[in-house]
């Protein structure tokens, strides 16, 4: 089945750490993006990739980094400069910029 | 800058009836599409119905069905013969079509609808 699959489910960052969160889909799309959503809120761009090897800041970028080594794959870092990383985080993917995005089933990163 | 604006932050329905959600954009674009997505409790985000501005036709999806005003930047959400598993939050979101937007979504805040037995 084609699909965006996200893991982990659920994550846990301490203190100084950086984690990552794995998003990877089979539909063939060159275009992926990562939201982050806050509760009762819509979903903000924290990071988009149009190509392989190619990657644009979104709206909410500052604490985190990503990288698109392959048309499958979009890892983001939440790294410890972002100070409120509590948050869902959703990974979507599209056939190009004019195209509908389809989500993955998102990752609740939660601080400990 | 494009912003989405959902101003019924809840809403409620009886099972088989029919109800409508709000959404308003501003926009300086003339080309762009219009999407209402629906994120249930399990809180994936699931595709409900696009519009494309440059069609006058509005868009059905079975029960889902959209008013799309272009002169009024509005984009509302008609759902019919609502069931159970229409509760959820939905969101009304923009991209621009050409430019520099790269495909971004603008979402609104959501509106959560509960449909009653």
């Amino acid at each position: 089945d084609g699909g965006i699959t996200q893991s982990p489910k659920y994550l846990f960052r301490k203190e100084g750490q950086n984690v990552t969160l794995s998003c990877e889909q089979n539909l063939n799309h060159d275009a992926m993006y990562w939201y982050r959503q806050d509760p009762g809120q819509g979903l903000r761009l924290i990071y988009y990739s149009q190509i392989v090897n190619d990657f644009q800041k979104g709206d909410i970028a500052e604490g985190y980094s990503v990288s698109r080594e392959k048309k499958e794959s979009f890892p983001l870092t939440v790294t410890s400069a972002q100070k409120n990383p509590t948050a869902f985080y959703l990974c979507a993917s599209s056939i190009g910029p004019k195209g509908t995005q389809y989500f993955g089933p998102g990752t609740r990163l939660l601080v400990l | 800058a494009q912003t989405v604006t959902q101003s019924q932050p809840e809403m409620s329905v009886q099972e088989a009836e029919t109800v409508t959600l709000s959404c308003t954009y501003d926009t300086s674009e003339s080309n762009y599409y219009l999407f209402w997505y629906k994120q249930p409790p399990s809180r994936q985000m699931i595709l409900v119905i696009r519009q494309e501005a440059y069609k006058q036709q509005n868009a059905t999806e079975n029960r889902f069905s959209v008013n799309f005003q272009k002169a009024a930047k509005s984009f509302s959400l008609k759902i019919s013969d609502s069931q159970l598993g229409d509760t959820a939050m939905y969101f009304c979101a923009f991209t621009d079509a050409g430019g520099t937007s790269y495909g971004k979504l603008t979402f609104g805040q959501g509106t959560i609808l509960t449909v009653h037995p």
